[in-house]
């Protein structure tokens, strides 16, 4: 079993705040990485796909960097407001001939206005 | 429109029986997965498949099979010796381990 973790598990922060999770996996079994935002009683919805050590990508105010060597991830979210609130996915698409999609627990975010 | 379905969305299971969750795909995708959730917990997968004809065991695939007869089609079944199959169940499919679209999910209870 691959083992994806996410830290922390849940978070609350006021409208306006800066935050950043993290997400951590065995960098022996690199492929892949995509970060999903999950809504309540919506579908979980790609933030970023990154597959290169050292890339950074931005999506508004949502950004997100890679170290495939150390085998970590961070998402941030600057100016965190009510509408951030979800839960957000770190998934791995492992090395080799199989290309399983494994994702970690996932962090809570609550944003309080 | 193009996207990934999943039915039913609600699924009642009596103890001792096996169920079939659907699943349908037009985006043309080669990969399909299938992950369960449980209350407090994130996603956890139990079968995959990569291309027609071919799936693979997932971390949790006891309990549980798939076939993979058409691209666009990926149905799991829940069998009688999952011992604990209430849970939610989402699908995915994605092209060339690109982000992965979900569908709705399927919530199933078993009474």
């Amino acid at each position: 079993i691959l083992n994806v973790e996410q830290s922390p598990q849940s978070l609350h922060v006021q409208e306006g705040d800066s935050t950043n999770f993290t997400c951590s996996f065995p960098s022996s079994n690199f492929y892949a990485l995509h970060w999903y935002r999950w809504e309540t009683a919506k579908s979980p919805e790609a933030l970023f796909v990154m597959t290169l050590n050292g890339d950074e990508k931005k999506k508004g105010r949502i950004s997100a960097t890679l170290n495939t060597k150390e085998g970590y991830s961070y998402l941030y979210i600057k100016g965190s407001q009510p509408e951030d609130s979800a839960t957000y996915l770190c998934a791995l698409i492992s090395s080799g001939s199989a290309r399983q999609l494994t994702f970690g627990s996932g962090t809570q975010l609550t944003v309080l206005p | 429109d193009g996207g990934i379905t999943q039915s039913p969305k609600y699924l009642f299971r009596k103890e001792g029986q096996n169920v079939t969750l659907s699943c349908e795909q037009n985006l043309n995708h080669d990969a399909m997965y299938w992950y369960r959730q449980d209350p407090g917990q994130g996603l956890r997968l139990i079968y995959y498949s990569q291309i027609v004809n071919d799936f693979q065991k997932g971390d949790i695939a006891e309990g549980y099979s798939v076939s993979r007869e058409k691209k666009e089609s990926f149905p799991l079944t829940v069998t009688s010796a999952q011992k604990n199959p209430t849970a939610f169940y989402l699908c995915a499919s994605s092209a060339n381990q690109g982000r992965a679209f979900f569908g709705q999910g399927t919530r199933l209870t078993v009474v």
